[in-house]
């Protein structure tokens, strides 16, 4: 069974802080990978995509693919309080379903 | 990224009767589009897929005379909670692969509350 797993939290960090997610999987032959962020009551948004190991940086975003590990990462450099959300892991092999990890609770303490 | 639109935002309805949820794609074709449901405070729980001009694709456990799924075109779907009941109120939500394949979007999802 193609899992993806995550740390269910709540993580929290203070203001301005890096917060580190982390994210597993299962299935070898996964392909591309993605992070979710979603706030409570609202549907998950699309907010990192990375397909090859090492790092991928977009703003306060860095995203870390290690698939010899099967290990995702999803660093939050200055956190801020409006980070505060659930963060979800999802992974895709081409052309099957897209699995969700659970999600982690992310707190950013002002 | 690519738009999702879902429809309503809300509902509320009377036990024993029907709703029908809309999943529009509206700057793409969606082949294939996904219908999840997440209880408060619980993880996404995908419920079907639903693919165009073919019938849906329910995950176990899903009752598929109860969540009526109709893919007719390559940018609308539709998901019809029939007989509505109490324990049917949750949040669903859909989603859809971009035009390339790569991505899913999410549409903004409906709570739903039957009384």
């Amino acid at each position: 069974q193609k899992e993806v797993e995550q740390n269910s939290g709540p993580l929290s960090v203070p203001e301005g802080a890096i917060a580190s997610l982390n994210c597993t999987y299962s299935d070898r032959g996964s392909q591309s990978f993605f992070w979710y962020r979603q706030y409570s009551g609202k549907s998950p948004e699309l907010i990192m995509s990375i397909y090859s190991n090492g790092d991928k940086e977009d703003g306060r975003f860095t995203a870390q693919l290690n698939k010899a590990s099967q290990y995702v990462s999803l660093l939050i450099r200055d956190s801020q309080p409006s980070d505060s959300a659930t963060y979800l892991c999802a992974v895709n092999n081409y052309g099957q379903n897209f699995v969700f990890g659970p999600g982690t609770r992310l707190s950013v303490l002002p | 990224g690519a738009v999702v639109s879902q429809h309503p935002s809300w509902v509320i309805c009377k036990s024993g009767t029907s709703v029908k949820i809309e999943c529009r794609s509206l700057d793409f074709q969606a082949t294939t589009m996904f219908w999840y449901r997440q209880f408060p405070k619980q993880s996404l729980m995908l419920m079907a897929t639903s693919n165009e001009g073919s019938k849906a694709t329910y995950e176990q456990g899903v009752e598929k005379d109860k969540f009526l799924i109709n893919h007719a075109s390559l940018t609308l779907s539709t998901l019809t909670v029939t007989s509505a009941h109490p324990e049917d109120s949750s949040f669903y939500i859909c989603s859809a692969r971009d035009g390339v394949g790569e991505k899913l979007f999410f549409g903004s999802g409906t709570q739903l509350s039957v009384l």
